[in-house]
């Protein structure tokens, strides 16, 4: 069973700041990876899909990057923003989708 | 596009009542979730459907719950008897090729409260 882990669970940075968010899964025979923004309350707003043959796929200030082989995958954000600030969460399709429990991203001013 | 459509938002309903979630997926999309979302279990997938087939309801806790997708535009979750442990958000999202493979966007959700 396909098991999605994502760390740290919350960060806190100033604005301005790059980071990186970080998804592990077990089972590296996935179709595809997706992020995910949560706000509270809210539903689910897609991000970056990154197919199993692509290594990276960018949109604006954020880059996802996947390696298959060692079962992970990164989402940058560049230059970071307050209005940044939501539940980030990494979903690992194999026929079924699996979701981590999302980081906490807080942006302060 | 309106994007994933569900109702009603919010439902708040007594134990034992039947409880009747609703979702209208993108147009021209063939696949369709259903997913729970708690803070005990993070985001769970119940069931999903490819051309209004279902195709894996492994993740359905028990056969209190049920869903059907009659057409390519309408899908139901429903619970009966509802029960406390049953409260959560309910998504549903939606993708555009049978494999799976695609990108999924989901509705806003259903926040559900059982008493």
């Amino acid at each position: 069973k396909q098991e999605v882990t994502q760390i740290p669970a919350a960060l806190s940075v100033p604005e301005g700041e790059n980071l990186v968010l970080n998804c592990s899964f077990t089972d590296s025979a996935i179709y595809n990876l997706q992020w995910f923004r949560q706000d509270p309350g809210k539903g689910l707003t897609s991000l970056l899909l990154i197919q199993s043959s692509q290594r990276e796929q960018t949109s604006g200030r954020l880059n996802a990057s996947l390696d298959k082989s060692s079962g992970r995958s990164t989402l940058y954000i560049a230059a970071s923003q307050p209005g940044d600030s939501a539940t980030y969460l990494c979903a690992v399709n194999n026929n079924d989708m699996r979701f981590g429990a999302g980081t906490r991203l807080t942006v302060k001013p | 596009d309106a994007g994933v459509i569900q109702s009603p938002r919010h439902e708040v309903t007594e134990m034992g009542q039947e409880v009747t979630l609703r979702c209208k997926p993108i147009s021209g999309h063939n696949s369709l979730f259903w997913y729970r979302q708690t803070m005990m279990r993070g985001l769970e997938l119940l069931i999903y459907f490819n051309n209004n087939v279902p195709i894996d309801d492994s993740g359905m806790p028990e056969d209190r719950f049920s869903a059907k997708m009659p057409n390519a535009s309408f899908s139901t979750l429903k619970i009966q008897p509802s029960e406390p442990r049953d409260s959560a958000v309910y998504f549903c999202a939606s993708s555009g090729r049978s494999s799976g493979s695609n990108e999924q966007f989901f509705g806003p959700g259903t926040r559900l409260t059982v008493l």
